[in-house]
């Protein structure tokens, strides 16, 4: 089985402290996608990547940078979080299709 | 542009009962269209997927969606819904299979007893 493991469950920080969410995958996929999740609004995708230090910007990536040294991670990361950052993040890896993990709740202070 | 747009953001239906969860998208290329449910505190995990073979789509849990290209819908259906089926469901739609996709904004389906 595919799977796509995110470092945290919940995490909890203060306005403008750095953020890492860590996203990892075991099968070797060449795309991952890091996605936020907000009632009412369904996923928007932030940044994804199609390779090893590759990335491109996905519809919100405004707050967000990303980081993918290695194959399987694929970081987010939050330079100065902000309260409005509070969500879900939800990553994805793919090949014929989208296996996600389990999210990372995030509340900014 | 795609976009995708899920009719109801709650649907409320007894056991036993038919599920009906309404998607129509827009999009300018043929399109790779997907059903995927949440569970709460989990991740998506994919129901069924239509990709220009067969328009009836037979997933996973009983659930199948039927791609109709005149209506720019792909509606997903349960014939008799089960208590474990209550969950988010998305609706999504991208260029390919691998590509990023654009969701709806999700439907919490609710089983009555």
């Amino acid at each position: 089985d595919v799977k796509v493991t995110q470092s945290s469950r919940y995490l909890v920080k203060r306005t403008g402290e750095k953020v890492f969410l860590e996203c990892v995958q075991d099968m070797d996929h060449e795309n991952m996608f890091w996605y936020r999740q907000d009632p009412g609004l369904g996923l928007r995708l932030i940044y994804f990547s199609y390779d090893v230090k590759m990335k491109e910007k996905g519809d919100i990536p405004e707050g967000y940078s990303v980081s993918r040294e290695k194959k399987e991670r694929f970081s987010l990361i939050l330079e100065s979080a902000s309260t409005n950052q509070t969500s879900m993040y939800l990553c994805a890896s793919s090949r014929n299709e989208q296996f996600f993990g389990p999210g990372t709740r995030l509340t900014v202070l | 542009a795609q976009s995708v747009t899920q009719l109801g953001s709650h649907v409320s239906v007894s056991e036993g009962a038919l599920v009906l969860l309404r998607c129509n998208y827009s999009s300018s290329v043929p399109p790779y269209l997907f059903w995927y449910v949440q569970y709460p505190n989990q991740g998506l995990q994919l129901l069924l997927k239509y990709t220009s073979a067969a328009t009836l789509v037979k997933g996973i849990n009983g659930f199948e969606a039927e791609f109709k290209k005149s209506e720019t819908s792909f509606h997903l259906t349960k014939p008799s819904a089960h208590m474990s089926d209550a969950a988010e469901y998305f609706c999504a739609v991208s260029k390919d299979s691998s590509y990023k996709l654009i969701f709806g904004s999700g439907t919490r389906l609710l089983v009555r007893p």
